[in-house]
């Protein structure tokens, strides 16, 4: 049972565009991570959120977790071709054992 | 921060045949994971990787076939046993350091 639902799944857009990854639970979790993936690399991490309502910028990209702890989306301002890769949110339920959600392909062209 | 390597990282193995996967971190440990990953999709935890006892393994994964050695705290293995077209798969070993978790790079595993 797949406990985090992304969308969506493929996203295909040219530079300079914004765009929103969503990633959907009915959990709740004590935290959620953001990852990219490259190809032939494991997953790296992006950024963490704790606290419901959090918001954390990091660059072009901006994370926010849902207030009730079950949600979170990832937006990117002016994507670069840079931007391309495997998206992963991935939630804890108090020990470090992750669950991954579903992925987000993103892949920007110039 | 940990760095991960991963032996090998790609294999071409023939049905009914197994395959040991290796995992070396560059720091001591406590908790190490392995993960499957099919072409295209998310991270599938395995198993966690226990250091002195038998891996805990979730829903869906058997010891006899993922066997997982943890001899000590910077080292451990996969072992995929009687592999199958279905376990054609990148497998990828992760830790947790306490603050952040690191993944490695993976091991792709064709299976034909």
């Amino acid at each position: 049972t797949q406990l985090l639902e992304q969308s969506p799944q493929f996203l295909s857009i040219q530079e300079g565009e914004n765009l929103t990854v969503y990633c959907n639970s009915s959990s709740v979790f004590s935290s959620l991570q953001w990852y990219r993936q490259e190809p032939g690399e494991g997953p790296v991490l992006l950024v963490t959120v704790v606290t419901g309502g959090e918001v954390k910028k990091l660059k072009r990209l901006t994370f926010q977790f849902g207030d009730a702890r079950k949600d979170s989306s990832l937006h990117i301002t002016a994507a670069q071709p840079g931007d391309t890769g495997l998206y992963l949110c991935a939630g804890t339920r108090g020990a470090s054992k992750l669950t991954f959600g579903t992925g987000t392909r993103l892949q920007v062209t110039l | 921060s940990a760095v991960i390597s991963q032996k090998p990282s790609r294999d071409i193995c023939q049905r009914g045949t197994s395959l040991t996967i290796q995992c070396q971190v560059d720091s001591q440990v406590t908790m190490m994971f392995w993960y499957r990953q099919q072409p295209g999709q998310s991270l599938t935890l395995i198993a966690t990787a226990n250091q002195g006892s038998e891996a805990t393994y979730e829903s869906g994964f058997v010891i006899d076939k993922f066997p997982i050695s943890r001899p000590n705290l910077t080292f451990s293995t996969l072992t995929v046993s009687n592999m199958s077209p279905e376990d054609s798969s990148i497998y990828l070993c992760s830790v947790w350091t306490g603050n952040e978790q690191y993944f490695g790079p993976g091991t792709r595993l064709t299976v034909t």
